[in-house]
């Protein structure tokens, strides 16, 4: 099992609509998750992070966290051409204090 | 604010050659992190810096990969000698704490091993 596991995709959502992204991971004590974007051939950049249940809301993105089904999702409203790129989810292992990235999902946005 | 600066920005190599790559973090960023990501894959961290002592290196492969910060700003990965799994985008990134939700990346490395 991964620690931290993402569908592949790509998702493929219209412009305008929700896309919801998702996140498992493995290590019950993690505290700390992100979400980072990546477009093709460009380094992440950091999006959200959520330490405690429940949802987290910036601007057109809400992170939500349940740490007892140890999800983590993330949610773009109206979504944008601009929004296609990676979305990279990230946990900090409890045991060893550092960060675990997934392998990301691709979500493409049709006009 | 300048970002963070890595050189060179492509390097191709042959196996079992020597290859090393430059980070200059954010000025007055105390924390410096080595990531390595091979296409399709999410970043792995490599090696972590807070100030010139290391924090975490659990996962360098230490047989063939070192790194060093001298003085606590800069930094060197060095891999001696490559391998063709060693072909990746090298990342560096730097936090003016340990903290990750501050933590910035700068452009890369894509590294190619023949």
């Amino acid at each position: 099992q991964k620690e931290v596991e993402q569908n592949s995709g790509p998702l493929s959502v219209p412009e305008g609509a929700i896309a919801s992204l998702n996140c498992t991971y493995s290590d019950r004590g993690s505290q700390s998750f992100f979400w980072y974007r990546q477009y093709s051939g460009k380094s992440p950049e950091l999006i959200m992070f959520i330490y405690s249940n429940g949802d987290k809301e910036d601007g057109r993105f809400t992170a939500q966290l349940n740490k007892a089904s140890q999800y983590v999702s993330l949610l773009i409203r109206d979504s944008q051409p601009s929004d296609s790129a990676t979305y990279l989810c990230a946990v900090i292992n409890s045991s060893a204090s550092k960060i675990i990235f997934g392998s990301g999902t691709r979500l493409s946005i049709r006009p | 604010e300048a970002g963070v600066a890595q050189s060179p920005r492509y390097k191709i190599i042959e196996k079992r050659q020597s290859v090393a790559f430059w980070c200059n973090p954010i000025s007055g960023h105390a924390t410096l992190y080595w990531y390595q990501q091979i296409l399709g894959q999410g970043p792995k961290l490599l090696i972590q810096f807070q100030n010139n002592g290391v924090v975490d290196d659990s996962q360098l492969p230490k047989d063939r990969f070192s790194a060093e910060r001298l003085k606590g700003v800069d930094s060197t990965l060095k891999i001696q000698p490559a391998k063709l799994e060693d072909s990746a985008v090298y990342l560096c990134a730097s936090s003016a704490s340990s903290s990750y939700n501050e933590q910035f990346f700068g452009p890369g490395t894509r590294l190619t091993v023949l």
